[in-house]
């Protein structure tokens, strides 16, 4: 079955780190690349970067830039998404999706699968 | 930056057609794709590349696109299409994604 499994629900401090994982499978995993996605609550979807599974080339918006990393390790087929320092806002369901885009450069991203979520509560 | 603009809401009765619209400066550029996400749910793709439908979704979903504004036509529209539909592209670059803010359809 073609999937992307999502790790647990997480509650931080801010200040803090969190890291996500998402595992892929019934896919070849290194064809692909993977975006990460945000929803804080109802409010609308935020892209957050993309990771190549192939050559680990990485495009981060600005959103996040200097505070996130995104890392694959191939030997699983899971991908990785950590945040730093985080704050209040960054409070939000945390989705990987398969991106479909140029799997060397990050272009032309659109996608056409996605995990199921993960929740993030950043308080005090 | 890249901006795309939907309309904040849309409503129509059972068998009718939707039509949700999507405008951004980078869209002749840029292909658009869509997404279904139901209340308490992940996302679903119901459009790739301004025009793909991806393996099964309904034949009643279509897309199009021209010049500045792409289109999602939900043709026979059904209480089960109710949900919050949104558009994404991507900058000229083509490097950085962006979503529309997002079109709550409600089905009558």
């Amino acid at each position: 079955q073609v999937q992307l499994v999502q790790s647990g629900a997480e509650v931080k401090k801010p200040g803090a780190s969190v890291k996500v994982s998402c595992k892929a499978s019934g896919y070849t995993f290194m064809n692909y690349g993977i975006s990460w996605v945000r929803q804080a609550p109802g409010q609308g979807l935020e892209w957050m970067g993309w990771i190549s599974a192939r050559n680990r080339n990485t495009n981060y918006a600005q959103i996040v830039q200097g505070r996130a990393t995104m890392t694959t390790d191939t030997s699983t087929s899971t991908a990785y998404m950590e945040l730093r320092t985080l704050r209040s806002d960054d409070t939000a369901v945390y989705y990987c999706v398969r991106d479909r885009g140029d799997i060397l450069t990050g272009t032309g991203h659109y996608f056409d699968l996605w995990g199921r979520g993960t929740l993030v509560i950043v308080s005090s | 930056s890249h901006e795309l603009t939907q309309p904040p809401s849309v409503s129509v009765s059972p068998g009718q057609t939707a039509t949700i619209t999507c405008s951004g400066d980078a869209l002749p550029q840029q292909y658009a794709s869509w997404y279904q996400q139901k209340l308490g749910q992940a996302p679903v793709s119901v459009i790739c590349k301004d025009t793909e439908r991806p393996s099964g979704i309904p034949e009643r979903f279509s897309g199009s696109s021209s010049g500045t504004t792409a289109t999602l036509t939900i043709s026979g529209v059904q209480a089960e299409d109710e949900a919050d539909y949104y558009c994404q592209s991507a900058d000229r670059s083509s490097t950085y994604v962006v979503f529309g803010g997002g079109t709550k359809l409600t089905v009558l």
